[in-house]
């Protein structure tokens, strides 16, 4: 079947230290990929997308992913962490409709000074 | 530009008793979704649309019905709300980019 992980339920990090939030997905094909955050209340904001070309992608607000086909993985990195950064993070990938995504339960980070 | 707007923000409903979860978007994409968001499940997709006129079904769309009348609105049902249904409901309008806008979220609690 089809899926996508994230193994971290939370994940707690000091301010202005490195960050990576780990993605796996289960598909036969490399799917399109992207990286959701959500503060609490609020929707979800795209951070950054993964098609296809460059395995690294760069998003909005520092954040960047790595495409790794032999692990299956597409995790989520920023290199110092703002306390703003404390939210949930969703990881998800569509095959073809992109009106289809299928998401990973979600990584909620928080931020300790 | 309002993007993706859902109404009501907020909903208590009682078992048995139908209601309707609005969603309108201005920024005239023909791909919509709506989803549900458990704890520790993530969202699941409920129905979609890739047009007006045209819908079709998610993971999960027992209890729901959707239509699609115009493309700026894709109203999503409840016909019989059951506990289950308890959740936050997200609407999600999909630019041609493939970016997905969401709305803030409909609260259902069903008693």
């Amino acid at each position: 079947a089809q899926s996508v992980t994230q193994p971290d339920i939370h994940i707690t990090v000091s301010e202005g230290a490195s960050l990576e939030l780990r993605c796996n997905y289960s598909y036969g094909a490399t799917p399109y990929l992207f990286w959701y955050v959500q503060s609490p209340g609020q929707g979800l904001q795209l951070l950054l997308k993964y098609f296809s070309g460059d395995t690294l992608v760069q998003g909005i607000k520092g954040f960047e992913a790595e495409f790794k086909r032999s692990q299956s993985s597409f995790n989520l990195r920023k290199p110092s962490v703002h306390w703003s950064d404390a939210a949930e993070y969703f990881c998800a990938v569509a095959l073809t409709g992109f009106q289809k995504l299928v998401f990973g339960t979600g990584t909620r980070l928080l931020v300790s000074p | 530009n309002a993007g993706v707007t859902q109404t009501p923000k907020f909903q208590v409903l009682k078992t048995g008793q139908s209601m309707t979860l609005q969603c309108a978007q201005d920024m005239n994409h023909e791909y919509m979704s709506w989803y549900r968001q458990d704890p520790g499940m993530g969202l699941r997709l409920i129905h979609y649309s890739v047009g007006a006129g045209i819908t079709d079904q998610g993971e999960v769309p027992n209890g729901y019905n959707v239509s699609r009348s115009t493309t700026e609105d894709f109203p999503l049902r409840l016909l019989s709300a059951a506990p289950s249904q308890t959740s936050v409901y997200f609407c999600a309008s999909i630019s041609d980019g493939t970016e997905a806008f969401f709305g803030q979220g409909t609260r259902l609690t069903v008693v």
